[in-house]
């Protein structure tokens, strides 16, 4: 059973702070790891990917993986109460082409 | 350029009945996917169609079913339906297997 944990929060950042979203997935063998942002009552958004080991940017989103210790992380810089939202973490193993998706984690950015 | 289109938004059926879904992935994209959010859980997957055919299936009973037509649109059928079948069900569609999704807005159905 592939299993993707994530916190499932609320974390609570002010405005201007670093957010740090945390993804612990057990399947050794996964390849591809994504991250989707969920406003409520909308559909998920896919905001980043990373495939390889280490930081991958994107304005202000950095997406870290570390494949010996089976996490991914997402961070978000100077955070804007529009970010606001679920963002959940789906990995891929390299004999599926269905990912797994944790639950995700509610982040609420307050003024 | 056009999103991967869902319809209904919203449904309302009697426990017993049979709804489809129909979704239209972004143009180019040969890939849908189907999966259902049900409160309190998470994106439960249901099924992969490619290139016309069912590519995989989740952990669902079998009436659930779908279909994709030859312009890659595809419908999703759910018989006898229960009142657990309420969520939100997400089509979304990939430029290949694998790759991220681009999720429709969803059909938000309610069984009573």
């Amino acid at each position: 059973q592939k299993e993707v944990e994530q916190n499932s929060g609320p974390l609570s950042v002010p405005e201007g702070a670093i957010a740090s979203l945390n993804c612990t997935y057990s399947d050794r063998g996964s390849q591809s790891f994504f991250w989707y942002r969920q406003y409520s009552g909308k559909s998920p958004e896919l905001i980043m990917f990373i495939y390889s080991n280490g930081d991958k940017e994107d304005g202000r989103f950095t997406a870290q993986l570390n494949k010996a210790s089976q996490y991914v992380s997402l961070l978000i810089r100077d955070s804007q109460p529009s970010d606001s939202a679920t963002y959940l973490c789906a990995v891929r193993s390299g004999g599926s082409y269905i990912p797994t998706f944790g639950r995700g984690t509610s982040l609420i950015v307050h003024p | 350029e056009a999103g991967v289109t869902q319809s209904p938004t919203h449904l309302i059926k009697t426990r017993g009945q049979q709804v489809t879904l129909r979704c239209s992935p972004i143009s180019g994209h040969t890939s849908v996917y189907w999966y259902q959010q049900a409160l309190g859980l998470g994106l439960q997957f249901l099924l992969w169609y490619d290139e016309g055919e069912e590519r995989n299936r989740g952990n669902f009973p079998p009436r659930f079913s779908g279909r994709q037509f030859p312009n890659y649109s595809s419908e999703l059928n759910v018989n006898a339906l229960e009142l657990e079948d309420s969520a939100l069900y997400l089509c979304a569609s990939s430029l290949e297997p694998g790759d991220g999704y681009t999720f429709g807005s969803g059909t938000r159905l309610t069984v009573v």
